[in-house]
């Protein structure tokens, strides 16, 4: 089964501009979430998708925000970039909720390499 | 406001001994716990993980405990292997609700 999958794996910005960034998750897992790791702050939480709707969200400005599409990829926009939002941005899919069971583990894909300059 | 921490950044163990990497949290409403494992400019690959029924899981070289009353989670990896040697990081989340919250991570070293 293939992985999840994350493109592009590099983006070079600079300030001011918008980038898209795009998820593919493994076959039939319908939960995608998004990740910025940065050397300072290790891996934060930005937020959750589960069939097409925003389930969780982080503590990340409205700058950051996403979407699900049916066939569960997912994207995520930052508008407006900042020097700070240097960072690789990691997706993980997962199954989803099910109910009674707590054992939904998330595999993360390579990541995008954003550099703002 | 750390819910999840790794105090200790770098663990450095010879090859064959045993590698234990540690975890606190403080969020009662945890419910699952896993490691993962991450190498430079790869996502983390998902190691082992256990839930709040159970006090421990193992998986071949891997077992992971849980203490609840101490709210502690530790990682023991033997025998050691130098292909090992990479970032842990410990995650947590509350009741199948697709946020983890992620340690800083320990640097494992493990010299042959």
């Amino acid at each position: 089964k293939a992985g999840v999958t994350q493109t592009p794996r590099y983006l070079i910005k600079t300030r001011g501009q918008q980038v898209t960034l795009s998820c593919s998750p493994i076959s039939g897992h319908r939960s995608v979430s998004w990740y910025q790791q940065t050397p300072g702050q290790g891996l934060q939480f930005l937020f959750e998708y589960f069939s097409e709707t925003q389930r969780n969200k982080g503590n990340f400005p409205g700058r950051f925000s996403g979407r699900q599409f049916s066939n569960s990829r997912s994207e995520m926009n930052v508008s407006t970039l900042e020097l700070g939002d240097s960072a690789l941005y990691l997706c993980a899919s997962s199954l989803g909720p099910s109910r009674g069971l707590i054992t939904d583990t998330q595999y993360f894909g390579p990541g995008t390499r954003l550099t703002v300059l | 406001d750390q819910q999840v921490k790794q105090n200790s950044p770098s663990l450095s163990v010879q090859e064959g001994r045993i590698s234990i990497l540690n975890c606190d949290y403080t969020n009662s409403m945890f419910d699952y716990f896993l490691w993962y494992k991450k190498y430079p400019a790869e996502g983390p690959t998902f190691l082992i993980s256990i839930s709040s029924i159970k006090d421990k899981n193992e998986d071949g070289r891997f077992t992971v405990f849980l203490n609840k009353s101490a709210k502690h989670l530790s990682l023991h990896i033997v025998p050691s292997q130098p292909g090992d040697s990479a970032v842990y990081f410990c995650a947590a989340s509350a009741s199948n609700t697709g946020k983890l919250i992620f340690g800083q991570g320990t640097t494992l070293q493990v010299k042959p």
